[in-house]
């Protein structure tokens, strides 16, 4: 399973934006990169995904690199809702089955006021 | 709907108890998988069903017992566990590829005494 690395904490300003990075130098062609995040005492949420070019949702954006070795997680304007765990999961392409979607040790976010 | 529904909430068994976890979904998901989590790791697979039928085992020791009953419900049955199995069991559904994103339950909060 190719792995991610991010950095194991960050901090910051409610209505600073935030930039996430993920590292996932082995990643392969068929790999998703998916992005979760786990509020305390609940499950984990899908925040975003992407294979090549950037995305964005209503939640984030997911700004890709070409080569697609590593990935910025990017929050427009953090809130004090936006304090989670993030993981960085890369999701690999098997047709008909559910595959894997196996977590790193993610970044935990925390937001000041 | 977009929820994956687990009962119960909290369970504590003895050793030699058997019990069973439950997760529900109706989004049509044909994929479905379980997960513990120990406190401040990440979740960790456990198992992945694919239209019903186990596709990936991690290796779980058989006192932890998946069962697929339909597309809708997933099961695992708890046979002679250990204290260090005390966990939050967590259970996610997907479309079952990899370019979808899976939704996760609350999870059941399983001690062992």
């Amino acid at each position: 399973d190719a792995k991610t690395t991010q950095p194991n904490s960050m901090e910051s300003n409610e209505e600073e934006p935030v930039h996430l990075p993920c590292n996932h130098s082995t990643i392969s062609g068929t790999d998703y990169i998916h992005w979760y995040r786990q509020l305390p005492s609940q499950g984990p949420e899908y925040v975003i995904h992407g294979l090549t070019s950037n995305v964005n949702n209503r939640m984030a954006s997911l700004a890709i690199a070409e080569d697609r070795k590593s990935s910025t997680l990017i929050l427009h304007r953090a809130t004090l809702r936006d304090a989670a765990v993030y993981y960085c999961i890369l999701r690999e392409l098997i047709y008909n089955q559910g595959g894997k979607l196996i977590f790193g040790q993610g970044t935990e976010l925390s937001v000041k006021p | 709907d977009t929820e994956v529904t687990q009962t119960p909430k909290h369970l504590v068994m003895g050793m030699t108890n058997k019990k069973s976890l439950k997760c529900e979904q109706h989004m049509g998901h044909r994929a479905m998988y379980w997960y513990k989590q120990k406190a401040k790791k990440p979740p960790e697979l456990m198992f992945v069903y694919s239209y019903e039928k186990l596709s990936i085992n991690e290796s779980v020791p058989s006192r932890f017992s998946p069962e697929c009953p339909n597309s809708s419900l997933l099961n695992l049955h708890l046979h002679a566990l250990q204290p260090e199995d005390s966990a939050l069991y967590l259970c996610a559904s997907s479309q079952g590829i990899s370019n979808t994103e899976a939704f996760f339950g609350q999870g059941t909060r399983l001690t062992v005494v």
